[in-house]
């Protein structure tokens, strides 16, 4: 597998459920990130982790929870999810955590909460 | 409150003519701006990006010019292929803060 790649790629989750996405680079970079994008508007960017620490953390409910646990590998932990929650999530991955390194998506998970 | 705006949802151009697809920011002090591609059931990825000392920059096909007293962005596709055809996001940001993206327009390139 080469790039960015991201599993599953659809997720159909209750609102009680827990589950978790996954992403994992093979580029040797060592920043990774989440984005959510829901309906119609911007990709918004949720959590940043340069060198497996996170460095940014954009105000987002506790109900998502990431984890790095290495620099090729990044989850985003779910539970207790509203359905205003469904979006389309991405990770990507740069070489550092430098804002104007280029990020390299992933093709996303499409999740849906009932 | 949308710090980069696409009003365009949609384009439409016929094959072998020129696409514009246009970007506007409200932050004077966004100091890089970027152009990702993206096709369905894929990520966006990078097609070229500009620094704010710049007005263009120019890639094969693709020219992205800057107005800064405008505050505007734009792509130019010369010509449009119909493998163009995909959604266009702007995005933009200053020093290390994180990038902003915009909403998307969405370009069909018809023969």
């Amino acid at each position: 597998e080469t790039g960015v790649t991201q599993t599953p790629r659809h997720l159909v989750m209750g609102m009680t459920n827990k589950k978790s996405l996954k992403c994992e680079q093979h580029l040797g970079h060592n920043a990774m990130y989440w984005y959510k994008q829901s309906a119609k508007k911007p990709l918004e960017l949720m959590f940043v982790y340069n060198f497996k620490e996170q460095t940014e953390n954009n105000s987002v409910p506790s109900r998502f929870s990431p984890e790095c646990p290495n620099s090729s590998h990044l989850f985003l932990h779910l539970h207790t999810l509203q359905p205003e929650d469904s979006a389309l999530y991405l990770c990507a991955s740069s070489i550092t955590g430098v804002s104007t390194d280029t990020q390299y998506f992933g093709p996303g998970t499409r999740l849906t909460v009932l | 409150d949308q710090q980069v705006k696409q009003n365009s949802p949609s384009l439409s151009v016929q094959e072998g003519r020129i696409s514009i697809l246009n970007c506007d920011y409200t932050n004077s002090m966004f100091d890089y701006f970027l152009w990702y591609k993206k096709y369905p059931a894929e990520g966006p990825t990078f097609l070229i990006s500009i620094s704010s000392i710049k007005d263009k920059n120019e890639d094969g096909r693709f020219t992205v010019f800057l107005n800064k007293s405008a505050k505007h962005l734009s792509l130019h596709i010369v010509p449009s292929q119909p493998g163009d055809s995909a959604v266009y996001f702007c995005a933009a940001n200053r020093n290390t803060d994180k990038l902003i993206f915009g909403t998307g327009t969405r370009l069909q390139v018809f023969p």
